[in-house]
This record gives structure tokens, sequence and C-alpha cells, in this order.
């Protein structure tokens, strides 16, 4: 069963514009991370945010959390076309090593 | 260089084949695992391992199984190959969580 909801499915920006990409879920979570994956290859890890935190930043990426509404958002600023891929969200639910991922969000930034 | 490694990249089974999933990480992990995704879906656990000599089932266990090997490596067997098995498969290691888990650059299987 899938916790995470990405939104929108599919974004498609002008290079060097803001990318912002939504993440819901269901329950309550020990953290939150954010994965991109590019076609055809494995997921690559972008940023974990946990539950007591509300924002976090990593170069051109910001995340916050809001656990009342149960929602994240990624935001990639000032975009390049190598962001181009898919960006999915995984919830830690009870700390048993497993995380819960959402479909996905595919970004296309156009050159 | 470090990371996750697969074999073999690309497969395709006849239904009723055997197969095995080969998974080796390199970063003392102790946590491995395997998914499954399929378009328009995220990712699905299969098996996982916590530890070494250690296995679980995951959201998905049904028509394989796995070995945790040694603390590298974690295999995936198919013992009898069905179409709804047609998937790529991932594996992933972390060191525990909350941290973020290093994933394989997949195989492509093809079940016809």
């Amino acid at each position: 069963s899938q916790q995470g909801e990405e939104d929108p499915q599919a974004l498609s920006i002008q290079e060097g514009e803001n990318a912002t990409m939504n993440c819901s879920y269901k329950t309550s979570i020990n953290n939150l991370q954010w994965y991109r994956q590019n076609s055809g290859r494995g997921l690559v890890h972008l940023i974990l945010i946990r539950s007591n935190e509300r924002e976090k930043h990593s170069g051109r990426l910001r995340v916050t959390l809001d656990t009342s509404k149960k929602s994240s958002s990624l935001l990639i600023t000032a975009s390049r076309a190598a962001d181009t891929a898919s960006y999915f969200c995984a919830t830690d639910v009870d700390s048993n090593y497993q995380l819960i991922w959402g479909a996905g969000t595919k970004l296309i930034i156009k050159p | 260089n470090a990371g996750v490694t697969q074999t073999p990249k690309f497969q395709v089974l006849k239904t009723g084949q055997s197969m095995t999933l080969q998974c080796a990480q390199d970063m003392n992990h102790n946590s491995m695992y395997w998914y499954r995704q399929d378009p328009g879906m995220g990712l699905r656990l299969i098996y996982y391992s916590a530890s070494e000599g250690t296995t679980d089932k995951g959201e998905v266990p049904n028509g394989y199984n796995v070995s945790r090997l040694n603390k590298r490596e974690f295999s995936l067997r198919l013992e009898s190959a069905a179409p709804s098995q047609t998937s790529v498969y991932f594996c992933a290691s972390s060191e525990s969580l909350p941290y973020g888990y290093t994933f394989g650059s997949g195989t492509r299987l093809t079940v016809v």
C-alpha cells in the first residue's frame, strides 16, 4: 500500500525556473526522504527531514515538512536540464528499516 | 566506486523458469532490501534483511525467496517465473534508519 502521494504526477518547466513538488502521506512518520531517479537508473538519495524539523536545505534543494497537514514539499531552484528526472518521497513509519514510497513526480526541464 | 552492484542488468525468462538476481554492497551497511518498480507505481518492498543472518517479508513477497549470504551480498530468487513478475528490480542498502538508502542500477526482467 502506498503511504505517500506526490503531486503533480508530471511537471514541465523552462530551464531556470523553480520547480515545486508535493508529497502527502497518511500516517504519522519518523522522517521523510526525497529521492531522484534519472531515466533507466537507480534512485539517488537527496535529502532527509525528520518529523521534528520544518525545513531543510541542500544546495538548490529546499524541503519543508508540515506534520499537521501530513505533507512535504520539494523545491528545486534555478532548474537545469540535468534536473530532468522522477522524484519520489518515502516515509519511515515504524523504524523497522522499511520505507514506504509514493508513485513519483516526473519533472521535465525544457532548455 | 563504492556502492551497490546488481547483476544482471537485463534478463528475459520464459514462464516457469527460475533465476537469481545478485546484489552486493561495499559500504559495510547492515540492512539490505529488494524492491520492484512497476510503471505508475512507487517502489514495493519484496524482502529485506535488517542485518546479516536475518530476512523478513515485505509488501509483495509471494513468488520470491531471498538469501543474505553474508554482510555484503543479498540475492533474490524467482523459483518459477510468471508474467506478473515482469518488472524492474532494485537492490538497496542502508546503515539504518534514519539514513538514506543507496540503490543499485536495477535489473530489468521480462517474463514471457
